[in-house]
């Protein structure tokens, strides 16, 4: 059964840095989204993607996040700047039109 | 410094019996319902889901209910499993499954052998 894939498991940064998340997600999927959960907190949207254009953002995608579908298969999540508070898992997540919406694994990123 | 988690919700359940997990939604205009079951350190795993035109839907073991009168959602899990155990969210959404998902706070689920 095809699943969304997300690289690294885990990431380690200092506070300042860039990081990019990425995600391959379902093969036929039209729209991509990311997520975060803070430990111990519930899962939060981010970004929804669809048509090579961000089609929503929450207050939380300012402008030190941004989202790219560089080629067919991947879509990533760039943090230019990442702060302390940036640490959380991030969850991305595909669908066909008017779908389940399917979650990765996650990339837990940690903000020294 | 460290954030504070929520307490989730919990709920222990003797194995082989049922067990119900209720949420409450926020949006009236929301017209697609998912429960996703969580496992510690994994993403979201779909269990079920249910559209606005409907009250009841069942599938493998689990029943969604949607009472949009008191804006209610619960999962029934039937004959529980210690594989069960994990934490549950429901997830609301308008214009079925594309945009945003709002999550729910969550119940963890823990089956007693």
């Amino acid at each position: 059964e095809p699943e969304v894939t997300q690289t690294p498991s885990h990431q380690v940064t200092q506070m300042g840095q860039e990081v990019i998340l990425r995600c391959v997600p379902i093969s036929n999927h039209l729209y991509f989204y990311w997520y975060r959960q803070i430990l111990g907190q519930k899962v939060e949207f981010l970004v929804s993607f669809y048509n090579n254009e961000i089609s929503e953002k929450s207050e939380i995608f300012d402008d030190q996040f941004s989202v790219e579908r560089p080629d067919g298969s991947n879509f990533t999540l760039k943090i230019r700047s990442t702060k302390l508070e940036d640490s959380a898992m991030y969850f991305c997540a595909s669908n066909r039109v008017t779908d389940t919406q399917y979650f990765g694994p996650g990339t837990r990123l940690t903000v020294l | 410094g460290e954030s504070v988690g929520l307490h989730l919700p919990t709920l222990s359940v003797q194995e082989g019996d049922n067990s119900i997990i209720n949420c409450a939604y926020s949006n009236s205009a929301s017209d697609y319902f998912i429960w996703y079951k969580q496992e510690s350190g994994k993403g979201p795993q779909f269990i079920i889901d249910i559209r606005s035109n409907m009250d009841k839907r069942q599938g493998q073991r689990v029943t969604v209910l949607l009472n949009k009168t008191v804006k209610h959602l619960s999962l029934q899990i039937a004959a529980t499993q210690p594989g069960d155990s994990a934490v549950y969210f429901c997830a609301e959404n308008f214009n079925f499954g594309n945009e945003k998902l709002t999550f729910g706070t969550g119940t963890r689920l823990t089956i007693i052998p």
